[in-house]
């Protein structure tokens, strides 16, 4: 089946760094991809949709200047969390959609990514 | 490799009972999800099992066993808005989510 990777597997930084997640599809190639972020035991939150060679689309209350999407491929996403603070600590999951699966609402997810704000 | 095994289709009637089943192996066992997502939606948490045994949530219910490597989840009163798909969950050793491919429930009046 289709994976989709991302790195890094967990970060601790200190606060007021920044930093950058990788999502990549490994054996196909997905022209959306989606940010989710997930508190424990709680609901995938969608952060944002992004779309190759397009601006990403934010869903409200999820401000674009501090987490920045880049979707410079088919098969990689980049998810930059800027001036990282505390309260930004989370689980990062991105998830891919393969166009040519059969169901065409098919999403592959990542493992995530722990991030830890000092 | 790690792996999670789920059915890919499931079919069932409105006011009947399913049982999807969920297969895994994992470096490592830190817990078991299950999650909704309808489609075009963020999947929805419904149950996280770490300890062998059921645990019941309303009308869903969750099912470990970690010597078996198998988890269910079992929807019972079934509605029209429980088609969705299912989605099953591990987080390993490291803490990592190794995901199912999800199970498509569609329910038929």
């Amino acid at each position: 089946g289709a994976v989709v990777s991302q790195h890094p597997s967990w970060v601790i930084c200190k606060s007021g760094t920044s930093v950058k997640i990788e999502c990549r599809s490994l054996d196909f190639q997905a022209t959306t991809m989606f940010w989710y972020r997930q508190f424990p035991k709680q609901s995938l939150m969608l952060m944002a949709t992004s779309n190759e060679g397009s601006k990403a689309t934010y869903e409200q209350g999820v401000e674009k200047d501090k987490f920045l999407i880049n979707h410079a491929s088919l098969t990689l996403s980049t998810l930059t969390v800027t001036s990282a603070h505390p309260e930004d600590s989370s689980f990062y999951i991105c998830s891919a959609r393969d166009p040519l699966a059969g169901e065409a609402d098919t999403q592959y997810f990542g493992p995530g990514t722990r991030l830890t704000v000092l | 490799g790690q792996n999670i095994d789920q059915p890919t289709e499931m079919t069932a009637t409105e006011g009947a009972i399913v049982q999807i089943n969920c297969t895994y192996q994992t470096s490592g066992f830190n817990g078991l999800f299950w999650y909704q997502q309808h489609a075009g939606e963020a999947p929805t948490f419904l149950s996280y099992n770490v300890l062998d045994g059921l645990e019941e949530k309303g009308r869903f219910s969750s099912f470990l066993s970690r010597s078996k490597g198998y988890s269910y989840l079992l929807l019972k009163e079934l509605q029209m808005k429980d088609s969705a798909s299912y989605l099953c969950a591990v987080l390993d050793s490291n803490y990592q989510l190794i995901w199912g491919a999800g199970t498509k429930l569609i329910i038929k009046p």
